[in-house]
């Protein structure tokens, strides 16, 4: 099974900031098969991105994801007040894994 | 509207069994292979299971396999979960969700279901 690890835990930040979350695979994920989802309080999650770097429908493009092999990040190039929320990444190349989560929260 | 809507969910004791539903709307469903994903409070998610769109190949994790069971109804709209020999960490909000893209990742999800098992 591929473990993946989120760094930080936590990202304290502020509305404009630029926020940079990691993503580590105990394991190459096959052809970048990892995907983020954005999950705020009481809700259902959200694929933002899939592949690493394809957007989902609708998102917009301050979200963009880069990586490849074990390392993988997104990135929200300017925080808007609603994207304070947790993220999770998941590999969907070998079953599917999701990383611990990292929370995106005001500074 | 595109939809899902998970229902089935409550207390339930250490050993007892419950299924889950989950009802589509808004698109073709039985285009769609689909899964449960699993969140304990306060926890992370887990994915529990899939089934391809036609419901003939299922997959589970190792840890779920032998008490979980996945099915669909595609003249239903609707997606099951049999859950049985259910334990207190079993406690989770449950999600179902479509599976889009190859391999699969997790494209529109429902607003879950909490299943509680205790006594």
């Amino acid at each position: 099974e591929i473990v993946l690890t989120q760094s930080p835990g936590t990202l304290s930040l502020s509305p404009g900031e630029r926020a940079t979350l990691s993503c580590r695979a105990s394991q190459s994920v096959s052809s970048s098969y990892l995907a983020w989802y954005q999950q705020k309080r009481g809700q259902a999650p959200r694929l933002l991105i899939f592949g690493a770097s394809s957007r989902a429908t609708g998102i917009p493009d301050r979200f963009s994801g880069s990586g490849s092999g074990t390392d993988f990040t997104l990135t929200i190039s300017r925080l808007e007040p609603e994207d304070f929320a947790v993220y999770y990444c998941q590999q969907h190349g070998r079953t599917w894994t999701f990383g611990q989560g990292t929370k995106v929260e005001f500074k | 509207e595109v939809q899902l809507l998970e229902s089935g969910g409550g207390l339930v004791q250490p050993g007892g069994s419950l299924r889950l539903s989950c009802v589509a709307s808004g698109f073709t469903f039985s285009n769609y292979a689909m899964s449960w994903v699993r969140q304990a409070p306060g926890r992370g998610l887990e994915w529990v299971s899939a089934v391809i769109s036609g419901g003939d190949n299922t997959y589970y994790p190792d840890s779920m396999k032998g008490r979980f069971t996945i099915s669909r109804d595609n003249s239903k709209n609707t997606l099951y979960l049999q859950m049985n020999s259910l334990r207190a960490e079993d406690t989770a909000v449950y999600y179902c969700a479509t599976c889009r893209g190859s391999p699969w990742y997790f494209d529109l999800w429902g607003r879950g279901t909490l299943v509680t098992v205790s006594s």
